[in-house]
């Protein structure tokens, strides 16, 4: 199984303002995605991370709100940009193989106040 | 359009008996299944899967069943102990799609 780390586990931000989560993984790994759990919900893919191309984003998710970089096979970075309240969620990244389980990262819970 | 569902927000068991949560689905597509374990402030952990081909899968205390002509499928924990109160996800794919998660249940063991 990979080890996953993300950074913060957890931030407050100011409304207009942008945060970057990071996640960094222990191991070469073909597929890593971005979820968001909004609160009582469940979790939703935001994108999947492609490494040396432009993520692919879920229907209701796009670039400009949730630029996502992924310059090499152990690392990719989420940022929410231009924060409003709605934006308050858990943010978790996951690493997988076509077949296999996903793991995830410990989250990063965001309050935008 | 919720595919994958989670109908209980919650469940309460007494501590040494067993834990029943169920999940419906409704993409007859869907090949592989799986059950994650989530504790406030971490990460989903994984826990048990289960391949369409299979209706069983048994890994200690833990049992999934999926009864594919109901598109149901149900995790079974027993006997259910203190540590095993968390939010439980059911989630669901097709080959080498997307993971479509329900909405979580929030198990409770009491002592």
């Amino acid at each position: 199984s990979a080890v996953i780390s993300q950074k913060p586990s957890r931030d407050i931000c100011q409304r207009g303002t942008s945060l970057t989560i990071q996640c960094q993984v222990d191991s070469q790994v073909t597929m890593m995605f971005w979820y968001r759990q909004q609160p009582g919900q469940s979790l939703t893919l935001i994108a999947t991370a492609n490494q040396g191309s432009e993520a692919t984003y879920e229907s209701g998710f796009v670039i400009d709100k949730f630029p996502i970089s992924r310059p090499n096979l152990t690392f990719s970075t989420l940022t929410v940009s231009n924060m409003s309240p709605e934006d308050s969620s858990i943010y978790l990244c996951s690493v997988g193989d076509r077949r296999t389980e996903a793991f995830f990262g410990q989250g990063t819970r965001l309050t935008v106040v | 359009d919720q595919q994958v569902k989670q109908n209980s927000p919650s469940l309460s068991v007494q501590e040494g008996r067993i834990s029943i949560l169920n999940c419906d689905y409704t993409n007859s597509m869907f090949d592989y299944f799986l059950w994650y374990k989530k504790y406030p402030a971490e990460g989903p952990t994984f826990l048990i899967s289960i391949s369409s081909i299979k209706d069983k899968n048994e890994d200690g205390r833990f049992t999934v069943f999926l009864n594919k002509s109901a598109k149901h499928l149900s995790l079974h924990i027993v006997p259910s102990q203190p540590g095993d109160s968390a939010v439980y996800f059911c989630a669901a794919k097709r080959g080498a799609q997307k993971l479509v998660f329900g909405q979580g249940t929030r198990l409770t063991i009491n002592p």
